[in-house]
């Protein structure tokens, strides 16, 4: 079975500061990882993915994540926030069945 | 772009009352999928299915849960007789294939059940 940590419930930071939203994961087969960004009120979008390949995955709106199998993290960046930023992220993992197994999801915060 | 889309956005109904949540996947995906959100919990999971059978579910998708693909394009999960513990956001997904993709999401249901 799959497991997802993401260790911060809920981030503030100021607008055009960098931000790291933390992601760990338990499994005990390979994985695939996402992460997905909620605005508020809407459903889940798909913000990036590692299926395979280089560890460094290009999502949209200038997001970033590093796929690190012996820290089994996948920790999402962006040096400059915006205020439209603001939402509530999750990371997601699929292992050994077709379910994605959900984080709790952090909140970011992008105040002016 | 293709998106999936859920229909209605939010259902108000009384317990014990048997409600359908509808979706309409993407057109060329084969993998249907179920989750559901509880205010303030995680997303989880509840069903997928494919060739029109369920392939995977959870604890969660008892008897009171079931899954058709009644036509070539809509989707839809029934819970028989609605608890209050079944108010949630659902949210319908699609993907082309089951593992080494990504699953494209709707944008929810907001079930409320007084």
């Amino acid at each position: 079975a799959q497991s997802v940590t993401q260790l911060d419930s809920q981030v503030p930071v100021f607008e055009e500061a960098p931000v790291e939203l933390r992601c760990n994961y338990s499994s005990s087969v390979s994985v695939y990882l996402f992460w997905y960004v909620q605005y508020p009120n809407q459903g889940l979008q798909l913000l990036l993915k590692y299926l395979s390949g280089s560890t460094l995955v290009k999502g949209i709106n200038g997001f970033e994540a590093e796929f690190n199998k012996s820290q089994t993290s996948f920790h999402l960046r962006k040096p400059s926030v915006h205020i439209s930023d603001t939402a509530e992220y999750f990371c997601a993992v699929k292992g050994g069945s077709e379910k994605l197994v959900f984080g709790k999801g952090t909140k970011l915060t992008v105040n002016p | 772009e293709p998106e999936v889309t859920q229909t209605p956005s939010h259902q108000v109904t009384q317990m014990g009352q048997e409600v359908i949540l509808r979706c309409v996947p993407i057109s060329n995906h084969l993998y249907f999928y179920w989750y559901r959100q509880i205010l303030g919990q995680k997303v989880e999971f509840l069903v997928s299915f494919y060739n029109n059978e369920i392939s995977e579910k959870s604890e969660i998708f008892d008897d009171q849960f079931s899954v058709e693909r009644p036509d070539g394009s809509n989707f839809t999960l029934k819970i028989r007789s609605t608890k209050l513990e079944d108010s949630a956001m659902y949210f319908c997904a699609s993907s082309v294939w089951a593992r080494n993709t990504e699953a494209f999401f709707g944008q929810g249901t907001r079930l409320t059940v007084v």
